[in-house]
């Protein structure tokens, strides 16, 4: 079952902030999130396990509440280069799989 | 940092011919890759995960006799699309994942397929 992405679609400034939620009705083992920009393969951002936790890197970061099966990531002081579609990919269960159900994607621009 | 080539970035072929789609691993052994497609505008969702030596496993409403994989080394997965239609033109994209790191999977270039 596909996760849910929120908000499908964010317009910022360079330096402002922003939040995109992933959300899941079954029990996750993993989140990983994903930046994908026009025409170009996803690339990794971060990996969160269940056991909740909370990873960062430089102004990306991102947290994982196992009771409430959702993924927050977090954008600050947003760059031009930050533009394009976050996907969340979940797996479910309790082991590494490694099938990866994709939410719909948040599209994120920055204008200068 | 774990890379996955994939070819070719694009192809066109006519209706009714096939075509395939190599994705490998570069720098470290991928027992199991994934291959993913995408429509424009939507999500990436998974068509089946290749294991090496042994069948791929499809995922539901994936036709397996329309969508070959095989996965012949450690380093290599190909997908052929057979007897392609033009419903078939899509993104493709393999994954893998070097799992001698606590990374996440690595995503091969994309395979850009329109059937004319």
């Amino acid at each position: 079952q596909q996760p849910v992405q929120s908000p499908q679609a964010v317009i910022l400034r360079e330096g402002e902030d922003a939040v995109i939620n992933c959300s899941s009705s079954k029990a996750l083992y993993s989140v990983h999130w994903y930046r994908q920009k026009h025409g170009e393969a996803p690339v990794f951002l971060m990996i969160l396990l269940k056991g909740g936790e909370q990873k960062g890197h430089e102004k990306i970061s991102a947290s994982f509440n196992e009771k409430k099966q959702q993924s927050s990531l977090y954008l600050t002081a947003s760059q031009l280069s930050y533009s394009g579609t976050y996907f969340c990919g979940t797996e479910y269960g309790s082991s590494n799989t490694g099938k990866l159900i994709f939410g719909q994607g948040t599209t994120l621009q920055v204008k200068p | 940092g774990a890379v996955v080539s994939q070819h070719p970035s694009r192809v066109i072929c006519k209706s009714g011919t096939s075509v395939k789609i190599e994705c490998r691993s570069l720098d470290f052994q991928a027992t199991t890759m994934f291959w993913y497609r995408q429509f424009p505008k939507q999500s990436l969702m998974l068509m089946a995960t290749s294991n090496e030596g042994s069948k791929a496993t499809y995922e539901q409403g994936v036709e397996k006799d329309k969508f070959l994989i095989n996965h012949a080394s450690l380093t290599l997965s190909t997908l052929t699309v057979t007897s392609a239609h033009p419903e078939d033109s899509s993104f493709y994209i393999c994954s893998a994942r070097d799992v001698r790191t606590r990374g996440g999977y690595t995503f091969g270039s994309g395979t850009r397929l329109t059937v004319v």
